[in-house]
């Protein structure tokens, strides 16, 4: 039973145009989400998250939204940049959980130049 | 600041054999976790300790996976016999703390088991 959900493996993107990253969880006791970025080789880098008492939380060209009625979240980048161009993963976990996070599938982001 | 250490990066073994992983945490991170990627999939807590105690290990394979955490510090986890399924990216990540909304993080960059 997969708990957290991206049902894009795939998306590309203009270069300097939106990306928009999509996840959904079934879980509704998850109360913390995050998104980590991937590069080939290496090791998922932690890049933004959010607490379910907000619904927005922005740093820089990245932004989380989260609607917890609908289960669901996204990662806004704007504007996309080659290097911007990896897998990203969402996570979600419970409060008091041990700080476990349940993981998505990913979904590969392409910048086109 | 030193990240995370791995090693080996890449190995390839036999079915039935044996293999170890190796893993260093950042400098006074309490917590570390061990997680298994098969390609295509997110990442899957095996094990996760807090300094050297485990506080989860439901997911590890058990008959064939063993991991600990001397003084705290290092890590190894080791597989014995291998199977053709344990192929797979294996993460090491620590955290400062234990707990959501501040204690992100952070991974060493695997070690890619291939089983044959």
């Amino acid at each position: 039973d997969q708990q957290v959900k991206q049902n894009s493996p795939s998306l590309s993107v203009q270069e300097g145009r939106i990306s928009i990253l999509n996840c959904d969880y079934t879980n509704s006791m998850f109360d913390y989400f995050l998104w980590y970025k991937k590069y080939p080789a290496e090791g998922p880098t932690f890049l933004i998250s959010i607490s379910s008492i907000k619904d927005k939380n922005e740093d820089g060209r990245f932004t989380v939204f989260l609607n917890k009625s609908a289960k669901h979240l996204s990662l806004h980048i704007v504007p996309s940049q080659p290097g911007d161009s990896a897998v990203y993963f969402c996570a979600a976990s419970v409060t008091d959980s041990n700080y476990q996070l349940i993981w998505g599938a990913g979904t590969k982001l392409i910048i086109k130049p | 600041e030193a990240g995370v250490a791995q090693s080996p990066r890449y190995k390839i073994i036999e079915k039935r054999q044996s293999v170890a992983f190796w893993c260093n945490p950042i400098s006074g991170h309490a917590t570390l976790y061990w997680y298994q990627q098969i390609l295509g999939q997110g990442p899957k807590l095996l094990i996760q300790f807090q300094n050297n105690g485990v506080v989860d290990d439901s997911q590890l394979p058990k008959d064939r996976f063993s991991a600990e955490r001397l003084k705290g510090v290092d890590s190894t986890l080791k597989i014995q016999p291998a199977k053709l399924e344990d192929s797979a990216v294996y993460l090491c990540a620590s955290s400062l703390r234990m707990t959501s909304g501040g204690g992100e993080q952070f991974f060493g960059p695997g070690t890619r088991l291939t089983v044959l």
